[in-house]
């Protein structure tokens, strides 16, 4: 099907460790995009990345999109409580509005 | 400016017992979305509307039917709750062209 996997489900770290997140598909894709749910809240879009081997950062956030258009991740460098949360990644099929999610890795940091 | 409501934000039913959950967004998008949630499971898509007047199925349609009354606003209805469509649903709105998708706040329905 159209799913995307994503690894780990969840991730426990220490304040101040690195992490990332994978999202991998078995067919290209045309884009991919990464979306953080805090606890209780409802998901929030990040980012949106479209070229082969893009790579696009957001402060601590670093987003890369494999050469193929067949993974991508999410890393944060130097977690922190806030970043806290759910982090899915989503995928359009070129020519459709139909957008499917991963199931998302859980993200808990230790302060 | 709004962007996507819901309503309502908590609800329990019977089981048998039917309801329509709304969702209206203000930024002349023309997709929406309705999706569940449930632990371990992420976000699955039940419909979606490219367009007013369209619907299409997504991953877990069964149980549910969907109205694109007009441009603003996309209804979920139960017909028939079951237990196990206690879930939380999001609806979500975007633009044309593939972009950024816009979530409501949820409603976190419980069938008992």
């Amino acid at each position: 099907g159209q799913q995307v996997m994503q690894i780990p489900q969840y991730q426990h770290v220490q304040e101040g460790e690195d992490f990332t997140t994978y999202c991998n598909s078995s067919t290209t894709l045309s884009n991919i995009q990464w979306y953080k749910q805090r606890p209780g809240g409802h998901p929030v879009f990040l980012i949106q990345l479209v070229k082969s081997g893009e790579v696009k950062k957001q402060k601590r956030l670093t987003f890369q999109f494999g050469e193929a258009k067949k993974n991508s991740s999410l890393h944060i460098t130097a977690t922190q409580t806030t970043d806290v949360g759910t982090y899915f990644c989503a995928r359009s099929k070129g020519g459709s509005e139909k957008l499917v999610f991963g199931k998302g890795t859980k993200l808990t940091v230790n302060p | 400016n709004a962007g996507v409501t819901q309503t309502p934000k908590f609800q329990v039913l019977k089981t048998g017992q039917s309801m329509t959950l709304q969702c209206a967004q203000d930024m002349n998008h023309n997709s929406m979305y309705w999706y569940r949630q449930d632990p371990g499971m992420g976000l699955r898509l039940i419909y979606y509307s490219a367009s007013e007047g369209t619907t299409d199925k997504g991953e877990v349609p069964n149980g549910y039917n969907v109205s694109r009354l007009n441009k603003r606003e996309f209804s979920l209805r139960l017909e028939s709750a079951a237990p196990s469509q206690t879930s939380v649903y999001f609806c979500a709105s975007r633009g044309r062209g593939n972009t950024e998708a816009f979530f409501g706040q949820g409603t976190r329905l419980t069938v008992v």
